[in-house]
């Protein structure tokens, strides 16, 4: 059964840090990896998706990297701000089925 | 286009109330979802679809029904309410099961069961 874990839960910096947020999964056999960006009390704005043969994806200052084999993703965020404040998830698609599981979640918060 | 749509945004139920929740996208995607998110947790898939007349149970899909009779619609239903299903409901769409199509989401139903 596919599991995905975010570590860690919540992440405090200061605002111009560089920082990585992540994400494993159990079984390596997906088809992609998508991060989505939720603010509170508000649906899920997709960020960035990963196909199972790519090892990135970079949109402006988010920079997704994906490691099948480890069961690994991670969100870098360069030149962090206050507005990238929000709770960060990711989600795999895995090969059984058309299902998708989301990880808990990080919640980002940047200080001024 | 408007994307996928969710209506009610805010709704509250009584113990052994029904109620339907809507979900409507207009992207012409195959794949429709539904999921249930609990405070400061992550989704959790209750029922999908993959086309019309074809559904099928995710991981919490007691004390829920869906039907997709069109391609756009995939309406979720509570029967007998309960203060467990007291959550925020997001319906989610993709155009087709493969590696290369990502999920668009809905606002949210925020539902309270008292």
């Amino acid at each position: 059964k596919q599991e995905v874990t975010q570590i860690p839960a919540a992440l405090s910096v200061p605002e111009g840090e560089n920082l990585v947020l992540n994400c494993s999964f159990t079984d390596s056999a997906i088809y992609n990896l998508q991060w989505f960006r939720q603010d509170p009390g508000k649906g899920l704005t997709s960020l960035l998706l990963i196909q199972s043969s790519q090892r990135e994806q970079t949109s402006g200052r988010l920079n997704a990297s994906l490691d099948k084999s480890s069961g690994r993703s991670t969100l870098y965020i360069a030149a962090s701000q206050p507005g990238d404040s929000a709770t960060y998830l990711c989600a795999v698609r895995d090969s059984s089925a058309s299902k998708i599981i989301f990880g808990s979640g990080t919640r980002l918060s940047i200080r001024p | 286009n408007a994307g996928v749509t969710q209506t009610p945004k805010f709704r509250i139920l009584k113990i052994g109330q029904s109620m339907t929740l809507q979900c409507a996208q207009d992207m012409n995607h195959n794949y429709m979802y539904w999921y249930r998110q609990d405070p400061g947790m992550g989704l959790k898939l209750i029922y999908y679809s993959v086309g019309a007349g074809i559904t099928d149970k995710g991981e919490v899909p007691n004390g829920y029904n869906v039907s997709r009779s069109t391609t756009e619609d995939f309406p979720l239903r509570l029967e007998l309410a309960a203060p467990s299903q007291t959550s925020v409901y997001f319906c989610a769409s993709s155009l087709r099961h493969n590696t290369y199509n990502e999920q668009f989401f809905g606002p949210g139903t925020r539902l309270t069961v008292l």
